[in-house]
């Protein structure tokens, strides 16, 4: 079975410009998060769904950052305008049953200069 | 505030050796304690879980240790393998709640 895929792997931009990253989740898992990992932060929940709703946003930084979920197998991460401190790698990852095992993509590492 | 302290922040360790990560959470909701292993470039995956009614689990050469009155979890990989090198994190969870609290991680390097 495929796992999380997320796009693109690497992203290198202008600060100013905006970024949109791209998750599929594993099909037939309701629930879909976005975390962002740096040295200084570690991994932060961002926003995470539930079958295509967003439930809980408290952890999106900024009013720059958007995300998106249309339908059961697509999720977008839009940040807009970027800035340098918003380099990180940002994970998607979903899961099916509560409080089960987090399955994550491979990352998008985000490169703001 | 990080909810789930963990250290140390790296480790290096002989091929063959035990590793030892230790985890403090201060949320007495937390009920369900994951582990994660990160490979550079890649996400996170479960490695081993356990729930505070159980004071130790072992799956082959990884063992988690809980301590509940003490609110501390450790993590130990018996002989370990240069295939282990990777970052562990520890979690905190609810059962209620999606949010997962990582520790901040230990990078495991084992010398051959």
């Amino acid at each position: 079975d495929a796992g999380v895929i997320q796009s693109p792997r690497h992203e290198v931009t202008e600060m100013g410009q905006e970024v949109t990253l791209r998750c599929k989740p594993i099909s037939g898992h309701d629930y879909l998060f976005w975390y962002r990992q740096t040295m200084m932060r570690g991994l932060e929940l961002l926003i995470y769904f539930n079958n295509n709703v967003p439930i809980d946003d408290s952890g999106m930084p900024e009013d720059r950052f958007s995300a998106k979920m249309p339908n059961a197998s697509f999720s977008t991460l839009k940040i807009q305008p970027s800035e340098p401190r918003d380099s990180a790698v940002y994970f998607c990852a979903s899961t099916k049953f509560p409080v089960g095992e987090l399955f994550f993509g491979e990352g998008s590492r985000l490169t703001v200069l | 505030q990080q909810q789930v302290k963990q250290s140390p922040q790296s480790l290096i360790v002989q091929k063959g050796g035990i590793s030892i990560i230790n985890c403090a959470y201060e949320n007495t909701a937390f009920d369900y304690f994951p582990w994660y292993q990160q490979f550079p470039g890649k996400g996170p995956a479960l490695l081993i879980a356990i729930r505070p009614d159980v004071s130790e689990k072992k799956e082959g050469r990884f063992t988690i240790s809980f301590n509940k009155s003490a609110k501390q979890f450790s993590l130990h990989i018996m002989d370990s393998q240069p295939g282990d090198s990777a970052t562990y994190f520890c979690v905190g969870s609810r059962s209620n709640d999606y949010k997962l609290s990582f520790g901040a991680g230990t990078t495991v390097t084992v010398r051959a």
